[in-house]
């Protein structure tokens, strides 16, 4: 089956680092991604990686792809308010297909 | 629940035609959006509704029409098809639009525009 999942809280002190899991199960996924919403928007690409790759930072995002437990992490350095929102994981196929996880809320402690 | 479903799956249209893509939730959400997604892009908000009745624009609205008559549906409607709408669309809801809410997203409908 298809099946994207992700916690659906986290909270961090502003100035740490935010680390948000995603597991899927479908090992044909072609590209992972991880979107944001802020209240009020709808959603926003934030960054993406290929699955034949392990890691990929871009600026104060480092994405990790363990391919073989079918594991995704988003890691945010610096926390900031700012950085307050619902982060999805999401994952497409040869077919374009997109499954969606529910989605993880992160709270900044202040 | 039967969450979000949209219909149909695949669609095939000729430039000039038109259709309505389907979408409908079970769980009592005051907000919809669609969004499409194309190859290499993120998802672009097409149009929302924050209730029955209310309908709003998002970033890419131009050859798309909506409405919103009932809770359950929020119909997406292309009035003359183009290729450059040829797509994978999603509908989307949740409860409110307050940041406690997550968006539970359909599976998507594959257009393609001849």
């Amino acid at each position: 089956g298809e099946d994207v999942e992700q916690s659906l809280f986290l909270s961090v002190r502003e100035g740490d680092s935010s680390v948000i899991n995603c597991t899927y199960t479908d090992s044909s996924s072609t590209y992972l991604y991880w979107y944001k919403q802020e209240p009020g928007a709808g959603l926003q690409l934030l960054t993406y990686i290929f699955s034949n790759m392990d890691m990929k930072q871009d600026q104060r995002l480092t994405v990790l792809l363990n391919k073989k437990d079918k594991h995704l992490s988003l890691r945010i350095a610096d926390t900031q308010t700012g950085d307050s929102a619902i982060y999805f994981c999401a994952e497409t196929h040869r077919d374009d297909k997109i499954i969606f996880g529910k989605g993880t809320r992160l709270h900044i402690l202040p | 629940n039967a969450g979000v479903t949209q219909t149909p799956k695949f669609q095939v249209l000729k430039t000039g035609q038109s259709m309505t893509l389907q979408c409908a939730q079970d769980m009592n959400h005051e907000y919809m959006s669609w969004y499409r997604q194309d190859p290499g892009m993120g998802l672009r908000l097409i149009h929302y509704s924050v209730g029955a009745g209310i309908t709003d624009q998002g970033e890419v609205p131009n050859g798309y029409n909506v409405s919103r008559s009932t809770t359950e549906d929020f119909p997406l409607r292309l009035l003359s098809a183009a290729p450059s709408q040829t797509s994978v669309y999603f509908c989307a809801s949740s409860y409110s639009l307050a940041d406690t809410d997550t968006q539970y997203f359909g599976p998507g409908t594959r257009l393609t525009v001849l």
